[in-house]
């Protein structure tokens, strides 16, 4: 099984709120997991990937920060939110020749 | 510097045509391309890839075209349907490492 679990679906948050989205995979173990960000009417940005717990590399520096406490456990996450962090939140987990499989998304928007 | 472009955001085909959506790339070192495919609110699925030792890959409905001298990847879609409707991602894989960098995203809009 390759199912990512993405929650929630939809956030509306203030600016300055904390922010956690969770991400978890099935399948096999220690799989790759990246943290994407679609702005809007933007491509698909790569904020952070994972190679396994505790082992996170960020792709751009930001107001956002990823951690892996388990194996199949993702957390994107923010001490204070800022209107420039609104998107479609995108987790995903590497599979056999280099694709990528995605979760359904987390629309995040920041007010 | 982008090092993926597709320089059409958008793209407006009738049913029944081909559509082709086209994807320029600087790196070299890209060795495995693939396209994605996006609905709102959905996450991106895998569609087609092909690798660098190829020049052309086709899976049904659609073909991929790599031309490594002028660093170009096009998708073709025919005949194209209205569930094709869709933002579609190119994204390439460099050899030196698992990450992929994606292009902006072409939306087609198949009319009926």
């Amino acid at each position: 099984s390759q199912t990512i679990h993405q929650w929630p679906a939809t956030l509306v948050q203030p600016v300055g709120s904390p922010l956690s989205l969770e991400c978890t995979v099935e399948g096999t173990s220690n799989p790759n997991l990246y943290w994407y960000r679609q702005a809007a009417g933007r491509g698909l940005q790569l904020l952070f990937y994972s190679v396994g717990i505790g082992q996170i590399s960020s792709e751009v520096p930001q107001n956002l920060s990823a951690s892996r406490p388990q194996d199949r456990q993702f957390i994107l996450s923010s001490k204070k939110l800022l209107l420039s962090d609104s998107g479609f939140y995108l987790c995903a987990r590497g599979g056999l020749n280099e694709k990528l499989f995605f979760g359904s998304g987390t629309q995040l928007s920041v007010l | 510097d982008q090092q993926v472009k597709q320089n059409s955001p958008s793209l407006s085909v009738q049913e029944g045509r081909i559509s082709i959506l086209n994807c320029d790339y600087t790196n070299s070192m890209f060795d495995y391309f693939l396209w994605y495919k996006k609905y709102p609110a959905e996450g991106p699925t895998f569609l087609i890839s092909i690798s660098s030792i190829k020049d052309k890959n086709e899976d049904g409905r659609f073909t991929v075209f790599l031309n490594k001298s002028a660093k170009h990847l096009s998708l073709h879609i025919v005949p194209s349907q209205p569930g094709d409707s869709a933002v579609y991602f190119c994204a390439e894989k460099n050899n030196a490492g698992n990450m992929l960098t994606f292009g902006g995203g072409t939306r087609l809009m198949v009319k009926p």
